[in-house]
Order: structure tokens, then sequence, then C-alpha cells
């Protein structure tokens, strides 16, 4: 069964401090995607990334980059020099060809990250 | 840009009540779902669709039926609500070539409140 644990339920820093947030999964699979989405304090889920299960490399864009490591089964992702509006709940999610019946993403509880001025 | 957008912010019904949320997109998306967040147990996917007229069960479609007309539109209803349907309301779609693994968009969800 696909699983997602995101351990750290809320982490605050100080603005400009970088900050990695961590997100575990489990699949069956070898053919799956993980995403990451950024939920605002106005609700709407905001598509930050998409990565297949074949593609290692790790993605930077602007301060965020993410890590892949299949041998560790995680998708790490780190904000670099953080800043006020990066304040929000932010979810891993996984989905892959298994189906089990449910076609949707698969999501971590999230990770409620607090930047402080 | 991608647009799916919830007919209501914030809605507060009466217990026993039938409750219409209604969701479009405008990308032309073939898939739609819909989803209920919860403090503590995150994300939980209710019903999604894949075409005109179809639908199929999520993980939690108890209390609730779902309805999609036309292509742009998914239309949640809780067909007598009750306290323990008080939550967020996700709308999400996507495109429909790689069921499972197409990037899902989101609406601004729907907070509802039951009496």
């Amino acid at each position: 069964a696909q699983k997602v644990t995101q351990a750290q339920t809320e982490i605050s820093v100080v603005e400009k401090e970088d900050v990695t947030l961590d997100c575990v999964y489990e699949t069956r699979d070898t053919t799956y995607y993980l995403f990451w989405y950024k939920q605002p304090p106005s609700g709407e889920l905001v598509f930050l990334i998409r990565r297949n299960s074949f593609d290692e490399q790790n993605e930077i864009s602007g301060r965020y980059s993410w890590n892949f490591q299949k041998s560790t089964s995680s998708f790490n992702f780190t904000i670099t020099a953080s800043q006020v509006v990066d304040s929000a709940v932010y979810f891993c999610a996984l989905s892959d060809y298994s189906g089990g019946g449910a076609d949707g993403l698969t999501f971590g509880k999230g990770t409620h990250l607090i930047i402080q001025p | 840009d991608v647009k799916v957008t919830q007919s209501s912010r914030y809605l507060v019904k009466r217990t026993g009540e039938k409750v219409f949320l209604e969701c479009v997109q405008d990308m032309d998306h073939e898939n739609m779902f819909w989803y209920r967040q919860d403090p503590g147990l995150g994300l939980r996917l209710i019903y999604f669709s894949y075409d005109v007229k179809m639908k199929e069960k999520g993980d939690i479609p108890e209390g609730y039926s779902v309805s999609r007309e036309k292509k742009e539109r998914f239309s949640l209803i809780l067909e007598s609500a009750s306290t323990n349907q008080t939550s967020m309301y996700l709308c999400a779609s996507s495109l429909g070539q790689f069921r499972n693994t197409d990037t899902q968009y989101f609406g601004p969800g729907t907070r509802l409140t039951v009496l």
C-alpha cells in the first residue's frame, strides 16, 4: 500500500534561515510520481513540483530545491533564505500505478512551516 | 493558467439538509476529484471521475454522492448533511493522459460547517 510520512508536524524558523522539509514514502511500484504542494492560509493547494521515479536528479527552482533519493525513499524539500511569504502548510504526495481502487494522490499529513520575521 | 473554481468559500448548513458543492475547471481536463481535509487526518479522496457521467469511489465515499453531467463541472452532494461532515472540501482536476500520475490542480476549497 502507498504511504507518505511527513514526520515534522510544525517547523518554526527565523527569516533568512534555510529549512528542509522531510518526506518519506512507501510504494511497491517501480514507477511512481512524487509531488509537493503548498497550502497558504487562504486554503488553496498550490502545485510546486512533480517528479517521476526514474529521474533522481535534484531540482532547483529559485530558492526552492528538492532532493530525491530512492535508496532512502525520500523526497525532501529545502527552502533557502526563507521569507515570511513561505509560511504555509506543505504537503508531499505520491501516486503510482497500483491503483487499489482509488486513483487520487496519497498525501502526507503536512508540515506547517512558520517563518518569523 | 490552470483554473479550478468552487462555488462557495464558506458554507453553513443544518443537519439533514441536502448540500451541493460545485466545482468547475476551464482546462478541458478529463479527470476531476473531490477530497476532504481534516486536522490530523490530512487529505482524503471522496470520489473521482474520469469522464462525463462516470464516477468512482475513493477512500471515504460514505454519505456522499457526485454528479458529472458536463466535462467541466463536478458536483459533490451530501444527501443528508451531518455534523461529522463539517470539513474543508477541495476539488481538483488533472489532464487525463495518465490517470494515476498527472498533476492535480486544486480549487480554493469550501469550508463547510454543519450545525
